[in-house]
């Protein structure tokens, strides 16, 4: 299996534009979760999707953060507009949810996001 | 709610030893799962191994085991005959066991800085 995959891998912009990020979620996954890691924050969820469903966004930091599943193999996280505050790395990890029981997150590689 | 603790922002180990990290957790609940992540310097979280709560053997992964103590909340990772791959960022990590559609998030610690001395 390819893995979780996320684009693009790094993005450096300007105070103000617009930024998406997408993620592929593995085949077959049902659970989607978007992260974020800051030196001063460390890891923090910003929202879950079950079955494209979003199911608990209360980590999202404001209304600049919207995320999206239009479907169960792609994802987008968008800022708009983008402050400097936001850069970090973006995270993007899919599970699935086995009988009663759900399984281990896995992560994409991240993106390195930059505001200048 | 629920917190990670990792009191150790670094340890270093030489290699081929042994190196113990440490993580204690708070909750409230019976049954969960405890994770370590590793995070090396290209950023990718790659899971180490993973514990259910409710299982009183300790898991293991080649290398790697851990030290459940479930009464004193505390869930400590053991690298054995440390490689110099090992170096990077471990995070101590806890989940709620799903009910219905339950609590997926994850709560991470503040993580370890392991760097193996050659």
């Amino acid at each position: 299996d390819a893995g979780v995959i996320q684009s693009p891998r790094h993005e450096v912009t300007e105070m103000g534009q617009e930024v998406t990020l997408r993620c592929k979620p593995i085949s077959g996954h049902d659970y989607l979760f978007w992260y974020r890691q800051t030196m001063m924050r460390g890891l923090e969820l910003l929202i879950y999707f079950n079955n494209n469903v979003p199911i608990d966004d209360s980590g999202m930091p404001e209304d600049r953060f919207s995320a999206k599943m239009p479907n169960a193999s792609f994802s987008t996280l968008k800022i708009q507009p983008s402050e400097p505050r936001d850069s970090a790395v973006y995270f993007c990890a899919s599970s699935l949810r086995t009988a009663s029981r759900s399984e281990t997150q896995y992560f994409g590689p991240g993106t390195r996001l930059l505001v200048l | 709610a629920q917190t990670v603790t990792q009191s150790q922002p670094e340890m270093s180990v030489q290699e081929a030893e042994t190196v113990t990290l440490s993580c204690t957790y708070d909750t409230s609940e019976s049954d969960y799962y405890l994770f370590w992540y590793k995070q090396p310097p290209s950023r990718q979280m790659i899971l180490v191994i993973r514990q259910e709560a409710y299982k009183q053997q300790n898991a293991t992964e080649n290398r790697f085991s851990v030290n459940f103590q479930k009464a004193a909340k505390s869930f400590s990772l053991k690298i054995s005959d440390s490689q110099l791959g090992d170096a990077a960022m471990y995070f101590c990590a806890y989940r709620e066991l799903i009910s219905n559609f339950g609590n997926e998030k994850l709560t991470f610690g503040t993580g370890t800085r392991l760097t193996i001395i050659p």
